[in-house]
């Protein structure tokens, strides 16, 4: 499997935009970007996924580079509920590897 | 409401008693799959299974058995629990597309396993 890199925590201050980086040089060309984040005391939820295009929903946006070695998760406004661990994971079939992630503080 | 739940969310047990941690989901899925997560270990698969009597081995396998005899369950057996079994599990599920990887994996909200 494809291997994700991202820094290892990130702060960000309330009601600002957060932009979560990820590398993924060895991307293949048949890799879905997913990205996941686990809440405090909770399993990991799906947050957003793309393949080549940039993507939006209502919880956050997905910038992908041209070259897809990279990828950017958007949290628009940030707010204290947002804390968590992101994981940025490469897919190409049922199967999830979790790498470390970036735990995100959001301070008031 | 379309969930994944696990029972017991929290168990204390001793070393060598089997135990059996359910796992159910009400999305007609036919993915599902165990994982562990540990400290500085990040989340690890255990096993998976593609639809009813379909299951394979994850990244951990050792010391666990799993069953798929209907498409909602999945429970995780410990047979022999050890120390080293310490660890939060998570059940998930999905729909199974084949090859590719376009679909959401659904969590539970994780059982926390204590050996003794």
């Amino acid at each position: 499997d494809a291997k994700t890199t991202q820094p290892n925590s990130m702060e960000s201050n309330e009601e600002e935009p957060v932009h979560l980086p990820c590398n993924h040089s060895t991307i293949s060309g048949t890799d879905y970007i997913h990205w996941y984040r686990q809440l405090p005391s909770q399993g990991p939820e799906y947050v957003i996924h793309g393949l080549t295009s940039n993507v939006n929903n209502r919880m956050a946006s997905l910038a992908i580079a041209e070259d897809r070695k990279s990828s950017t998760l958007i949290l628009h406004r940030a707010t204290l509920r947002d804390a968590a661990v992101y994981y940025c994971i490469l897919r190409n079939n049922n199967d999830m590897r979790f790498g470390a992630g970036t735990r995100l503080t959001v301070k008031p | 409401e379309a969930q994944v739940t696990q029972n017991p969310r929290y168990l204390i047990t001793v070393t060598g008693k089997k135990l059996t941690v359910t796992c159910s989901q009400n999305m007609n899925h036919e993915y599902m799959s165990w994982y562990r997560q540990d400290p500085g270990l990040g989340l690890r698969q255990i096993y998976y299974s593609m639809n009813v009597e379909v299951t394979d081995k994850g990244d951990v396998p050792e010391g666990y058995k799993v069953s798929r005899k209907e498409k909602r369950n999945f429970p995780l057996i410990l047979e022999s629990p050890s120390p080293n079994q310490t660890s939060l599990y998570f059940c998930a599920s999905s729909l199974y597309r084949g090859a590719g990887g376009t679909n959401e994996q659904f969590f539970g909200p994780g059982t926390r396993l204590t050996v003794l």
